[in-house]
Protein backbone atom coordinates (compact mmCIF):
# COMPACT_ATOMS: atom_id res chain seq x y z
CA UNK A 1 0.00 0.00 0.00
CA UNK A 2 0.83 3.72 0.00
CA UNK A 3 3.34 5.07 2.66
CA UNK A 4 2.84 8.85 3.06
CA UNK A 5 6.20 10.28 5.42
CA UNK A 6 5.79 13.70 6.70
CA UNK A 7 8.85 15.98 8.04
CA UNK A 8 9.24 18.29 10.53
CA UNK A 9 7.57 16.55 12.81
CA UNK A 10 7.19 20.09 15.23
CA UNK A 11 7.70 23.34 13.66
CA UNK A 12 7.98 26.99 14.65
CA UNK A 13 8.08 30.10 13.19
CA UNK A 14 8.40 33.75 14.22
CA UNK A 15 4.82 35.86 13.41
CA UNK A 16 5.62 36.71 9.22
CA UNK A 17 8.05 34.12 8.33
CA UNK A 18 7.47 31.26 5.75
CA UNK A 19 7.14 27.66 6.97
CA UNK A 20 7.76 24.81 4.91
CA UNK A 21 6.60 21.03 5.22
CA UNK A 22 7.63 18.57 3.55
CA UNK A 23 6.17 14.97 2.65
CA UNK A 24 6.87 11.64 0.31
CA UNK A 25 5.02 9.16 -0.70
CA UNK A 26 5.63 5.44 -2.25
CA UNK A 27 3.32 4.71 -4.56
CA UNK A 28 3.91 6.17 -7.52
CA UNK A 29 -0.01 5.73 -8.66
CA UNK A 30 -1.38 8.14 -6.73
CA UNK A 31 -2.39 11.71 -8.24
CA UNK A 32 -4.17 13.64 -5.74
CA UNK A 33 -2.22 15.27 -3.10
CA UNK A 34 -4.47 17.15 -0.35
CA UNK A 35 -3.25 19.23 2.38
CA UNK A 36 -5.33 19.61 5.90
CA UNK A 37 -5.47 21.33 8.72
CA UNK A 38 -6.71 20.10 12.26
CA UNK A 39 -7.29 22.03 15.35
CA UNK A 40 -6.95 20.22 18.70
CA UNK A 41 -10.00 17.88 18.88
CA UNK A 42 -11.83 19.02 15.72
CA UNK A 43 -11.74 17.07 12.32
CA UNK A 44 -9.43 18.26 9.48
CA UNK A 45 -9.86 20.74 7.24
CA UNK A 46 -8.68 20.76 3.48
CA UNK A 47 -6.97 24.30 2.80
CA UNK A 48 -5.32 23.09 -0.68
CA UNK A 49 -4.89 19.90 -2.59
CA UNK A 50 -3.15 19.48 -5.98
CA UNK A 51 -3.34 16.63 -8.70
CA UNK A 52 -0.57 15.21 -10.78
CA UNK A 53 -0.80 16.57 -13.81
CA UNK A 54 0.12 19.93 -12.06
CA UNK A 55 3.44 21.07 -10.50
CA UNK A 56 2.43 24.23 -8.35
CA UNK A 57 -0.87 25.62 -7.05
CA UNK A 58 -1.36 28.90 -4.77
CA UNK A 59 -3.92 29.92 -2.76
CA UNK A 60 -3.34 33.33 -1.27
CA UNK A 61 -0.64 32.58 1.28
CA UNK A 62 -1.05 28.90 0.74
CA UNK A 63 0.98 27.12 -1.72
CA UNK A 64 1.69 23.65 -3.09
CA UNK A 65 4.04 22.26 -4.91
CA UNK A 66 4.65 18.98 -6.26
CA UNK A 67 7.57 16.80 -7.97
CA UNK A 68 6.37 13.38 -9.51
CA UNK A 69 9.49 12.21 -10.52
CA UNK A 70 10.92 12.65 -7.23
CA UNK A 71 7.46 11.70 -5.57
CA UNK A 72 7.56 14.63 -3.17
CA UNK A 73 5.07 17.22 -2.63
CA UNK A 74 5.79 20.28 0.16
CA UNK A 75 3.31 23.00 1.68
CA UNK A 76 4.43 26.73 2.01
CA UNK A 77 2.89 29.29 4.10
CA UNK A 78 3.99 32.76 3.72
CA UNK A 79 3.48 35.78 6.32
CA UNK A 80 2.47 33.29 8.98
CA UNK A 81 0.06 34.13 11.54
CA UNK A 82 -1.06 33.12 14.86
CA UNK A 83 -4.10 31.38 13.49
CA UNK A 84 -1.70 29.84 11.32
CA UNK A 85 -1.09 27.59 14.54
CA UNK A 86 -2.45 23.94 14.18
CA UNK A 87 -1.33 20.12 13.26
CA UNK A 88 -1.17 19.87 9.19
CA UNK A 89 -1.45 16.51 7.47
CA UNK A 90 -0.57 15.57 3.69
CA UNK A 91 -2.38 12.27 2.14
CA UNK A 92 -2.29 10.83 -0.82
CA UNK A 93 -5.34 9.07 -2.85
CA UNK A 94 -4.41 6.35 -5.76
CA UNK A 95 -7.50 7.71 -7.65
CA UNK A 96 -10.54 9.41 -7.53
CA UNK A 97 -13.22 8.61 -4.54
CA UNK A 98 -10.71 6.59 -3.16
CA UNK A 99 -9.24 6.35 0.63
CA UNK A 100 -6.29 8.96 1.84
CA UNK A 101 -3.36 7.68 3.12
CA UNK A 102 -1.90 10.63 5.83
CA UNK A 103 1.58 11.72 6.38
CA UNK A 104 2.70 11.41 10.79
CA UNK A 105 1.32 15.59 10.59
CA UNK A 106 3.40 18.73 11.48
CA UNK A 107 2.40 20.40 14.62
CA UNK A 108 3.10 24.00 13.81
CA UNK A 109 3.46 27.23 16.53
CA UNK A 110 3.57 30.51 15.06
CA UNK A 111 5.21 32.61 17.56
CA UNK A 112 3.68 36.39 17.97
CA UNK B 1 -19.09 20.62 0.05
CA UNK B 2 -20.79 17.47 1.70
CA UNK B 3 -22.04 17.61 5.35
CA UNK B 4 -20.94 15.13 7.17
CA UNK B 5 -22.21 14.43 11.10
CA UNK B 6 -21.17 11.60 13.73
CA UNK B 7 -22.91 10.77 17.05
CA UNK B 8 -21.99 10.75 19.66
CA UNK B 9 -19.59 13.18 19.77
CA UNK B 10 -18.06 11.35 22.79
CA UNK B 11 -18.24 8.56 24.80
CA UNK B 12 -17.35 6.63 27.61
CA UNK B 13 -17.70 3.02 28.68
CA UNK B 14 -16.71 0.31 30.86
CA UNK B 15 -14.45 -2.43 29.27
CA UNK B 16 -16.00 -4.69 27.65
CA UNK B 17 -18.87 -3.22 26.66
CA UNK B 18 -19.81 -2.13 22.95
CA UNK B 19 -19.61 1.35 21.02
CA UNK B 20 -21.58 1.95 18.13
CA UNK B 21 -20.79 5.55 16.27
CA UNK B 22 -22.82 6.85 13.45
CA UNK B 23 -21.66 8.34 10.44
CA UNK B 24 -23.95 10.47 8.40
CA UNK B 25 -23.85 12.00 4.82
CA UNK B 26 -26.26 14.65 5.65
CA UNK B 27 -26.63 15.85 2.30
CA UNK B 28 -24.53 13.68 -0.13
CA UNK B 29 -25.53 10.23 -1.15
CA UNK B 30 -22.30 8.11 -0.07
CA UNK B 31 -21.74 4.77 -1.81
CA UNK B 32 -18.32 4.97 0.56
CA UNK B 33 -17.72 6.13 3.61
CA UNK B 34 -14.27 5.54 5.11
CA UNK B 35 -13.58 5.25 8.98
CA UNK B 36 -9.93 6.40 10.58
CA UNK B 37 -8.32 6.37 14.08
CA UNK B 38 -6.30 8.68 15.50
CA UNK B 39 -4.43 8.65 18.93
CA UNK B 40 -3.65 11.49 20.61
CA UNK B 41 -0.40 13.10 18.62
CA UNK B 42 -0.66 11.25 16.04
CA UNK B 43 -1.77 11.12 12.33
CA UNK B 44 -5.12 9.82 11.29
CA UNK B 45 -4.88 5.58 10.18
CA UNK B 46 -7.32 4.20 8.19
CA UNK B 47 -9.35 1.44 9.58
CA UNK B 48 -12.12 0.60 7.16
CA UNK B 49 -13.69 1.49 3.82
CA UNK B 50 -17.30 1.31 4.57
CA UNK B 51 -19.06 0.09 0.98
CA UNK B 52 -23.19 0.75 1.27
CA UNK B 53 -24.72 -2.80 0.59
CA UNK B 54 -21.73 -4.99 0.68
CA UNK B 55 -18.86 -5.71 3.12
CA UNK B 56 -16.65 -3.54 4.43
CA UNK B 57 -12.96 -3.23 3.05
CA UNK B 58 -10.51 -3.65 6.08
CA UNK B 59 -6.95 -2.52 6.64
CA UNK B 60 -4.38 -4.79 7.20
CA UNK B 61 -3.95 -5.26 11.17
CA UNK B 62 -7.55 -4.05 11.61
CA UNK B 63 -9.52 -6.62 13.30
CA UNK B 64 -13.39 -6.85 11.45
CA UNK B 65 -15.00 -9.29 14.17
CA UNK B 66 -13.61 -6.57 16.88
CA UNK B 67 -14.50 -2.97 14.37
CA UNK B 68 -18.31 -3.79 12.87
CA UNK B 69 -19.03 -2.10 10.20
CA UNK B 70 -22.60 -1.72 8.50
CA UNK B 71 -23.36 0.63 5.68
CA UNK B 72 -27.32 -0.23 5.37
CA UNK B 73 -27.88 2.95 3.45
CA UNK B 74 -26.83 6.02 1.26
CA UNK B 75 -26.54 8.42 3.99
CA UNK B 76 -25.61 6.13 7.13
CA UNK B 77 -22.65 4.18 8.43
CA UNK B 78 -21.87 2.48 11.76
CA UNK B 79 -19.17 1.70 13.40
CA UNK B 80 -19.18 -1.07 16.08
CA UNK B 81 -16.48 -1.49 18.44
CA UNK B 82 -17.36 -4.54 19.87
CA UNK B 83 -15.88 -5.65 23.77
CA UNK B 84 -14.22 -2.10 24.08
CA UNK B 85 -10.75 -2.24 26.02
CA UNK B 86 -8.57 0.68 27.57
CA UNK B 87 -6.27 0.63 24.14
CA UNK B 88 -9.30 1.19 21.90
CA UNK B 89 -9.70 4.49 23.52
CA UNK B 90 -9.33 6.95 20.08
CA UNK B 91 -10.31 9.43 17.97
CA UNK B 92 -12.70 7.79 15.43
CA UNK B 93 -13.28 9.96 11.90
CA UNK B 94 -15.19 9.04 9.54
CA UNK B 95 -15.03 10.37 5.98
CA UNK B 96 -17.23 11.04 2.37
CA UNK B 97 -17.19 12.84 -0.68
CA UNK B 98 -17.50 12.81 -4.58
CA UNK B 99 -14.48 12.54 -6.88
CA UNK B 100 -11.72 13.58 -4.88
CA UNK B 101 -12.90 15.86 -1.80
CA UNK B 102 -13.22 14.10 1.01
CA UNK B 103 -15.58 15.52 3.90
CA UNK B 104 -14.90 14.69 7.45
CA UNK B 105 -17.35 13.98 9.73
CA UNK B 106 -16.60 16.23 13.18
CA UNK B 107 -15.32 12.69 15.52
CA UNK B 108 -16.32 10.91 17.90
CA UNK B 109 -13.67 10.36 21.01
CA UNK B 110 -13.53 7.31 22.59
CA UNK B 111 -12.86 6.99 26.26
CA UNK B 112 -13.09 3.18 27.98
CA UNK B 113 -12.13 2.98 31.31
Amino acid sequence: GENVEQHPSTLSVQEGDSAVIKCTYSDSASNYFPWYKQELGKRPQLIIDIRSNVGEKKDQRIAVTLNKTAKHFSLHITETQPEDSAVYFCAASIRAGNQFYFGTGTSLTVIP
Amino acid sequence: GAVVSQHPSRVICKSGTSVKIECRSLDFQATTMFWYRQFPKQSLMLMATSNEGSKATYEQGVEKDKFLINHASLTLSTLTVTSAHPEDSSFYICSTGGGETQYFGPGTRLLVL
